[in-house]
């Protein structure tokens, strides 16, 4: 199985400043995975990252938002641009394994935001 | 609007018994898989069970899956204090990659 970390691990930021977070993965993986959960609910997926091309993004997250890097197989950040406190949330990076011949995902630590 | 719906949101039992949770999807899935997350952490892979299997068992765990009725339930036997977290549901939907869509999870507490 993979190996996630992410840095930081918290952060307590003002509003209207940005925040980039980092995810490494001890092996090559094509998949890399982008989510934000809210306090007390599930998680939405914000974007696919993709090595080598732009961000996926899914319904609702946009890029000048939430710019995100892929530079090589093992690393990717997310940023969290001109924060307010609605952005306040656990980010997770994740990456997609197979298990099973079927495709599944292994989760960092996340980063817990508070945006003041 | 997410793809699962859990019930119950909360659930609150004795060491040593057992736990059930349910989910609920809408669409057609290639799998579906379930994680567990301690006090806002990172999410934990527990089980995954395809969309042809109907139970698999992983330890304490039981997962059944019913197409035909778009549910799946999480059964831990023997509860222990440390399995105190949330429970997520995730589909992996047919026709949609290998995005993972949540549902709603259950907030499991096992007391002593």
């Amino acid at each position: 199985s993979a190996v996630i970390s992410q840095k930081p691990s918290r952060d307590i930021c003002q509003r209207g400043t940005s925040l980039t977070i980092q995810c490494q993965v001890d092996s090559q993986v094509t998949m890399m995975f982008w989510y934000r959960q809210q306090p007390g609910q599930s998680l939405t997926l914000i974007a696919t990252a993709n090595q080598g091309s732009e961000a996926t993004y899914e319904s609702g997250f946009v890029i000048d938002k939430f710019p995100i890097s892929r530079p090589n197989l093992t690393f990717s950040t997310l940023t969290v641009s001109n924060m307010s406190p609605e952005d306040s949330s656990i980010y997770l990076c994740s990456v997609g394994v197979h298990l099973r011949a079927e495709e599944t995902q292994y989760f960092g630590p996340g980063t817990r935001l508070l945006v003041l | 609007s997410q793809q699962g719906e859990e019930d119950p949101q909360a659930l609150s039992i004795q060491e040593g018994e057992n736990a059930t949770m349910n989910c609920s999807y809408k669409t057609s899935i290639n799998n579906l898989q379930w994680y567990r997350q301690n006090s806002g952490r990172g999410l934990v892979h527990l089980i995954l069970i395809r969309s042809n299997e109907r139970e698999k068992h992983s330890g304490r765990l039981r997962v059944t899956l019913d197409t035909s009725k778009k549910s799946s339930s999480l059964l831990i036997t023997a509860s222990r204090a440390a399995d105190t977290a949330s429970y997520f549901c995730a589909t992996v939907i047919t026709g949609g990659g290998n995005k993972l869509t949540f549902g709603t999870g259950t907030q499991l507490k096992v007391e002593l």
